[in-house]
């Protein structure tokens, strides 16, 4: 049972470079999660999916898509790379919106 | 007033204290609370769930303040490994909302 999985683990692009951040979660759980975190600014959510086939904007949406490819898929796309988007990245899930959130371990990206 | 906010520290404290932690919130429909522990460049992860009676698990009490709105976290004979930034979490709507953190410096 791996939990919540993310990929890549570590990334540096140049600006103006795109990506996509890849999360999947073996749990069955319904709702799933795209954070960063900052240093002195907690964790702000960017986009969250409260169940399969709904996508929402959070805190700080703005440069960055998502994708829930299914139950199991949620992928977070940067189409042009900015040094602003330098942080760290967790996806979460939890089972519905009211429930625990569980944490992949991060990706760490630098944008030079 | 901001959504949730802790006391972002550090706190400092020699090993075996008892040390309390508060976190306010401001919406006053929120529902569901949670600790979440998190250390130095890992995941958050659950520390404990915050129900309305209160709880314990071990060395940790949580509780739950509806009319102040507030939720604590209280950590007794405190150890070295405790040290870490905790994290609460509160309910909005169909999200969970963080604070930003309060970090523990447990001291040999």
């Amino acid at each position: 049972n791996a939990g919540v999985t993310q990929t890549p683990k570590f990334q540096v692009l140049k600006t103006g470079q795109s990506m996509t951040l890849q999360c999947a979660q073996d749990m069955n759980h319904n709702s799933m999660y795209w954070y960063r975190q900052d240093p002195g600014m907690g964790l702000r959510l960017i986009y969250y999916s409260a169940s399969e086939g709904t996508t929402d904007k959070g805190e700080v949406p703005n440069g960055y898509n998502v994708s829930r490819l299914n139950k199991r898929e949620f992928s977070l796309r940067l189409e042009s790379a900015a040094p602003s988007q330098t942080s760290v990245y967790f996806c979460a899930s939890s089972l519905d919106s009211f429930a625990t959130q569980y944490f992949g371990p991060g990706t760490r990206l630098l944008v030079l | 007033r901001k959504e949730v906010e802790q006391d972002p520290g550090p706190f400092n404290v020699p090993e075996g204290a008892t040390v309390a932690f508060n976190c306010t919130y401001s919406n006053s429909a929120s529902q569901s609370f949670f600790w979440y522990r998190q250390d130095c460049r890992k995941e958050p992860k659950l520390l404990m769930s915050v129900y309305s009676s209160g709880n314990e698990d071990g060395r940790f009490t949580a509780q739950l303040n509806r009319a102040s709105q507030y939720i604590s976290l209280l950590i007794r004979d405190s150890k070295l490994s405790d040290s870490a930034t905790y994290l609460c979490a509160v309910n909005r709507d169909d999200k969970i909302i963080f604070g930003k953190g309060t970090r523990l410096h447990i001291l040999p």
